[in-house]
């Protein structure tokens, strides 16, 4: 069965400084796909950064990137230069590749707070 | 900004009253899916079509809720009976292909509160 497991329910930051949120995955499946996400205090839902599971590169997109250790089914989101609008909710999530799987499961997010 | 439309963006009813919820997904995407999200941020899929077919649904949604997404009209999720549990926030989401690789796009949510 598949399951996405964050650990830290919240954390905090000074600004300008780097941030890394932590998330474990459960899955069965040899090909899958993992997010990130962030909900704001308005609701908004945005997704930020994609790493599939057959690639070895750790995605970066503008200040966030990915610690992908596919032996420990770990994939952890570093930001770095925290800005204060990065005060968020930040949820990881899991699809598994194989025919039929259309659920996206999510974790149970982490509370980011960046302070000036 | 969002281009998931979901309407109300707040809905308030009683035990046993009927609460309705409305979707339009992005344009040019035919994969839509219904998630709910309570209060400690857990996301539950509820429901998710392509086109106007059902893909998948979970056991819950097939007996207290429907949801139906039709041709050129949006798409819904109906609670027939509220419940006091079923105060959450409801997610719907689009993405413009059913890959497993593909993000969604979702809405602002409709929150519903059961009274």
């Amino acid at each position: 069965a598949q399951k996405v497991t964050q650990t830290q329910t919240s954390i905090s930051v000074m600004e300008k400084t780097t941030v890394t949120m932590d998330c474990v995955y459960e899955t069965q499946d040899s090909s899958y796909f993992l997010f990130w996400y962030k909900q704001t205090a308005s609701g908004e839902i945005v997704f930020l950064i994609r790493q599939d599971s057959y690639k070895k590169e750790n995605a970066t997109v503008g200040h966030y990137s990915l610690n992908f250790q596919k032996p420990k089914s770990s994939i952890g989101l570093i930001i770095t230069a925290t800005q204060i609008e990065d005060s968020a909710v930040y949820f990881c999530a899991m699809r598994e590749g194989g025919s039929g799987s259309w659920q996206l499961i999510f974790g149970s997010g982490t509370q980011l707070t960046v302070m000036p | 900004n969002s281009k998931v439309i979901q309407t109300p963006r707040y809905l308030v009813k009683g035990q046993g009253q009927k609460a309705k919820m409305r979707c339009i997904p992005e344009k040019g995407h035919p994969v839509v899916f219904w998630y709910q999200q309570n209060k400690n941020n857990e996301f539950k899929f509820l429901i998710n079509f392509q086109n106007q077919e059902v893909l998948q649904q979970i056991d819950m949604t097939e007996k207290r809720f429907s949801a139906e997404c039709p041709s050129n009209s949006p798409c819904s999720l109906e609670i027939q009976s509220s419940e006091a549990g079923d105060s959450a926030l409801y997610l719907c989401a689009s993405s413009p292909a059913g890959t497993a690789n593909e993000r969604l796009f979702f809405g602002h949510g409709t929150k519903l509160s059961v009274l």
